[in-house]
């Protein structure tokens, strides 16, 4: 079946080190891919997509590639800061899924100035 | 305007216990979901509504579990005979038709003593 495995955590950075979370999907189909990032006390919120191979997702100087070839969609971000704080979920979806949604286990950063 | 509300925040109860979980979805948001997260687990798919579809419950662990959509908004997610395993945040999402962002709720914390 479909899925998603992501790096385990929690990753510690120093402000303004680069960051790198790994996400491999498995799916039966021609999966679109997605980050979704939950900050402390808030809800789940987007952060990035890409719906085809190749694409490029990009938001808050975060990026992600859709690699076909690797069945990869690793999270980066050239430069972290304080506010990054927070667990990034990767995610895909299918049309054989019908719009279920399947998420990695999150990976928790925490930013130290 | 309002996001997707989620009550109770928290709920403690005792098992064999029956529980019910409210989600408001956003206006005009035609598909809902609900997932649960357990602690050092990714989001579980339980359920998805979509317009006056049939629901897609392939996800529900039991027939303990189950839920409804009322008028085509708010939903309720039931947990009958609630055993310990079933303590977790329960977050609900919903989204456009055809659209890949989901808009999350803030969980309910169920905890079964």
């Amino acid at each position: 079946g479909d899925s998603v495995t992501q790096m385990e955590g929690p990753v510690t950075l120093s402000e303004e080190a680069f960051l790198t979370i790994n996400c491999t999907y498995t799916a039966t189909g021609y999966p679109s891919l997605f980050w979704y990032v939950q900050y402390p006390g808030e809800g789940l919120q987007l952060l990035l997509k890409a719906t085809k191979a190749d694409d490029k997702g990009s938001n808050k100087g975060f990026e992600a590639t859709y690699r076909k070839e690797t069945t990869s969609f690793h999270l980066e971000k050239g430069s972290v800061q304080v506010s990054d704080s927070a667990v990034y979920f990767c995610a895909l979806t299918t049309a054989n899924t019908g719009n279920q949604f399947y998420f990695g286990t999150g990976t928790s950063l925490t930013v130290i100035p | 305007g309002a996001g997707v509300s989620q009550s109770p925040s928290n709920k403690v109860t005792e098992k064999g216990k029956d529980v019910e979980l409210r989600c408001d979805p956003i206006s005009g948001h035609t598909a809902l979901y609900w997932y649960r997260q357990s602690l050092g687990q990714g989001l579980e798919f339980l359920i998805y509504f979509q317009g006056n579809s049939a629901p897609d419950k392939s996800g529900l662990p039991s027939d303990r579990f189950s839920a409804e959509r009322t008028g085509g908004s708010v939903s309720t997610l039931t947990i009958q005979r609630t055993q310990q395993e079933d303590s977790a945040v329960y977050l609900c999402a919903s989204s456009f038709w055809g659209s890949y962002e989901q808009y999350f709720g803030p969980g309910t914390r169920l905890t079964v003593t």
